[in-house]
């Protein structure tokens, strides 16, 4: 299995530019978010789904929008790009409508170091 | 505050030392707890899982959660070099207790050397 991809792994952007972060998974599963990571902020989730058509906001919503038309897949927009938003950005997806232990565990991509200018 | 506190160290120990790794949370509503485990330049991974309080073990690792104290830890037996990593822990309500229960929210993580 693929488990989760993510892409593209590197990406640097002009200020106002925009551009689609693209998450795909094969596990079937429900649940699918995005974190981004900053140094001493930890990981913050941006937005999330919990099944084709449905998406909420999380903690750091601003200048992204998301979409979820397929179970598959879950592609994260920056609608303007910003130099606050330079980071590295996680995709994560876990089986139920919310992640936890074994069973419902968050399955991580290996992430896209996004550098905007 | 933040709802999950958690030092971010660095925390650097010689090789078979017995490694403690702890997060404090204010929200009393929480009821799952997870450590993760991250590789630099790599995704999390789970390390660990305990719902609601008390231990839970696992070869060299014991995962803790006093929810009368909001105090997670993760204790990390005869410690290796392998196990330099960034140690993150999460936690989450249950379905349908209110806001932020779908989701998990993260302490800032704790990196970990192990010097042989």
């Amino acid at each position: 299995n693929a488990g989760v991809t993510q892409t593209p792994k590197f990406q640097v952007l002009k200020t106002g530019q925009s551009m689609t972060l693209q998450c795909a998974q094969d596990m079937n599963h429900e649940y699918m978010s995005w974190y981004r990571q900053d140094p001493g902020m930890g990981l913050r989730l941006i937005h999330y789904s919990v099944g084709a058509g449905i998406t909420d906001q999380g903690e750091v919503p601003n200048g992204y929008n998301v979409s979820r038309s397929t179970t598959e897949d879950f592609p994260l927009r920056l609608l303007s790009a910003a130099p606050s938003q330079t980071s590295v950005y996680f995709c994560a997806s876990s089986r139920g409508r919310a992640p936890s232990g074994t069973n419902e565990k968050l399955f991580f991509g290996s992430g896209t170091q996004l550098s905007v200018l | 505050q933040k709802e999950v506190e958690q030092d971010p160290g660095p925390l650097s120990v010689p090789e078979g030392a017995i490694v403690s790794l702890n997060c404090t949370y204010s929200n009393s509503a929480f009821q799952y707890f997870m450590w993760y485990r991250q590789y630099s330049r790599k995704g999390p991974e789970l390390l660990m899982y305990t719902y609601s309080s008390g231990n839970k073990e696992d070869g060299r690792f014991t995962a803790q959660v006093d929810k009368s104290s909001k105090y997670i830890s993760l204790f990390i037996r005869d410690s290796q070099p392998s196990d330099s990593a960034t140690y993150l822990c999460a936690m989450r309500g249950a379905l349908y207790s209110g806001a932020g229960s779908y989701q998990l929210t993260f302490g800032k993580g704790t990196k970990l050397s192990v010097i042989p």
